[in-house]
Formats: structure tokens, sequence, C-alpha cells
């Protein structure tokens, strides 16, 4: 069956820290990859996606994330986090035929002072 | 990327009301729209995906007569709420997607509360 893991619930990083959310994903066909943050009551804003080529690919706001094929991962990272990235950050698959996605259940980023 | 809008953003109504959300794609023309459901602290959870000019496809569970969806036109899909109950209290999101792109545009989404 297809499914998305974000095996952490939550993730509490001191402001400046790294950060690393994991992602794996089981998926028949290549998948699509995306990233997405949301702040409380708000909408979704695309971090970043991949598609095909780089399996390293830069998003918005400093992040970035990388397929792995042989883990089935799709990490997101950012070498140094701002309070204001508290949020929670959805993984999510699809493929390119009807543009479904397949989501995570979500890691809700917590940022210490 | 492409913008998708929706409205109201946030709703009261009383128990026994319908109500209508709107979302629409500003600048580009979707073929399929999708919407969602999130309770608090969960991920988003499909209600159903429809495609202009066709009955939406709704996912297992979800109530069709409850939840109408309508899209019309290649810019405008809407969901209508039909005798609210308080357990429909939710945060519902719609998305858009056509074939000039590979991903979904998300609206920024409707706070609905039921009394």
């Amino acid at each position: 069956a297809q499914s998305v893991t974000q095996p952490d619930i939550h993730i509490t990083v001191s402001e400046g820290a790294s950060l690393e959310l994991r992602c794996n994903y089981s998926y028949g066909a290549t998948p699509y990859l995306f990233w997405y943050v949301q702040s409380p009551g708000q909408g979704l804003q695309l971090l970043l996606k991949y598609f095909s080529g780089d399996t390293l690919v830069q998003g918005i706001k400093g992040f970035e994330a990388e397929f792995k094929r042989s883990q089935s991962s799709f990490n997101l990272r950012k070498p140094s986090v701002h309070w204001s990235d508290a949020a929670e950050y959805f993984c999510a698959v699809g493929a390119d035929s009807n543009y479904q996605l397949i989501w995570g259940a979500g890691t809700k980023l917590i940022i210490k002072p | 990327g492409a913008v998708v809008s929706q409205h109201p953003s946030r709703v009261i109504c009383k128990s026994g009301t319908s109500v209508k959300i709107e979302c629409r794609s500003l600048d580009f023309q979707a073929t399929t729209m999708f919407w969602y459901r999130q309770f608090p602290k969960q991920s988003l959870m499909l209600m159903a995906t429809s495609n202009e000019g066709s009955k939406a496809t709704y996912e297992q569970g979800v109530e069709k007569d409850k939840f109408l969806i309508n899209h019309a036109s290649l810019t405008l899909s809407t969901l209508t709420v039909t005798s609210a109950h308080p357990e429909d209290s939710s945060f519902y999101i719609c998305s858009a997607g056509s074939a000039s792109y590979n991903e979904q545009f998300f609206g920024p989404g409707t706070r609905l509360t039921v009394l």
C-alpha cells in the first residue's frame, strides 16, 4: 500500500541549531515528493518539491531536501533554524497522472529560544 | 506559483444551516480541484476530487449528500456543507491542479464553526 511516514510527531530544536525532519514513503512508481509547511490556522505553503534530476533540492526559506531512492526517504534539512520556522511540516507523495497526494501525519517543529 | 483563493476564511453558523465555501484558481485553469478536511493537530484528509464539468469523486466515508461539491468552471469549485452540525466544525482546505503543473496549489483554508 502507498504510504508516507513521518516518524517524529514533534521535534524541539534550539534557535540557530540545524534541523532534519524525516520522511519515508512506500510507493510503487517513481514518486513526486513534496514538503509543505503550515503555520497555526493557516493554509499550506510549498517548501520544495522533487520530480526528477538532482536528488538534492533547494527550497524556500533556506530549506533543502534529499531524495534517497535506496532508503525511500526524502528528509528535510535546514542548517540553522529561526524562531519563525516553528510550524507543522508535512511530507507528501504524488503521481503526475491525477495530482493526488498521499500525506504524512506531520511533524510539529518547536523552537527553543 | 499559481494562486488559489478560498472564501470565506472563517464562518460561524448555527446547527442545521448550510454553508458554502468557494475555491478559486486566480491565474490558471484548474482541471482538477481537491477538498480536504483537517482536524486539530492532524494531517489533511482528502474528502473528494472534482474535475471540471463532472461529478466529484468522494473518498470512502465522506457523505456526498452532506458535502456537496460543484466544479462548474475551470476556475471555481464550491463545497456546500448541508445541514451542518457541530461535528462538522473543522478546517477545510481546497487545492487545484492542472495539466500545466505537476503539483497542487492550496488555498488558505476556511475555518468552519457550527454552534
